[in-house]
């Protein structure tokens, strides 16, 4: 199982970005994914499942998460972007029936909200 | 979705045990069997220690066990190794497929 996040980068406050999440090693239709992000000096927090409906109310009506199976991807496309946002994002399998069992992590991409 | 609870901080000798809590509310911890701990060593993915409140992943040592009761999970490390020395983090279901996750732990070995 390999996840590999890409897209993250300095972006100013308000803008926007597109983060993606590429798999191998398992058949992606069948499991849920989810994006994790850590702040400088914070803890794990949740951000989003699926697509279109399950996001944390910090990132609710900024972000939005996709995945396109044919290509074992997902996105996180990030709006209106604050300095809160910087953070490392992870992208993360579920497994062991799912309800929040993150079994494979990615290594993580950064975003920085920075003027 | 308010973060659970934890210690920010524990620590125990080698060989020793240590025991880490994680709070929630009826909403969460409370109302699922659906808490999970996870080992994150700084600038490594983290990883999957116990879920299910008791449940390891092949691969994990015995000496990382978990249990519940009422709204409070718990981590407990036996036979503490220099190699156990990480940030720990829980998280639980909170319902309507949204997850929330503790502040995290930091776990040293004296």
């Amino acid at each position: 199982v390999q996840l590999v996040e890409s897209g993250g980068g300095v972006v100013q406050p308000g803008g926007s970005l597109r983060l993606s999440c590429t798999t191998s090693g398992f058949t992606f239709s069948n499991y849920g994914m989810h994006w994790v992000r850590q702040g400088p000096g914070k803890g794990l927090e949740w951000v989003a499942f699926r697509s279109h409906h399950y996001y944390a109310d910090s990132v609710k009506g900024r972000f939005t998460m996709t995945r396109d199976n044919s290509r074992n991807t997902v996105y996180l496309q990030m709006n209106s972007l604050t300095p809160e946002d910087t953070a490392v994002y992870y992208c993360a399998k579920e497994d062991f029936g799912g309800y929040g069992v993150f079994a494979s992590w990615g290594q993580g991409t950064l975003v920085t909200v920075s003027s | 979705q308010s973060a659970l609870t934890q210690p920010p901080s524990a620590s125990g000798s080698p060989g020793q045990s240590v025991t880490i809590s994680c709070t929630g509310t009826s909403s969460d911890v409370g109302a699922y069997n659906y808490v999970s701990w996870y080992q994150h060593h700084p600038g490594k993915a983290p990883k999957l220690m116990v879920y299910g409140v008791t449940e390891r992943p092949s691969g994990v040592p015995d000496r990382f066990s978990g249990s519940k009761s009422g709204n409070t999970a718990s981590l407990t490390v036996s036979g503490l190794q220099a190699e156990d020395e990480a940030d720990y983090y829980c998280n639980s279901y909170a319902g309507d497929n949204t997850v929330v996750f503790g502040g995290g732990t930091k776990l040293t070995v004296l």
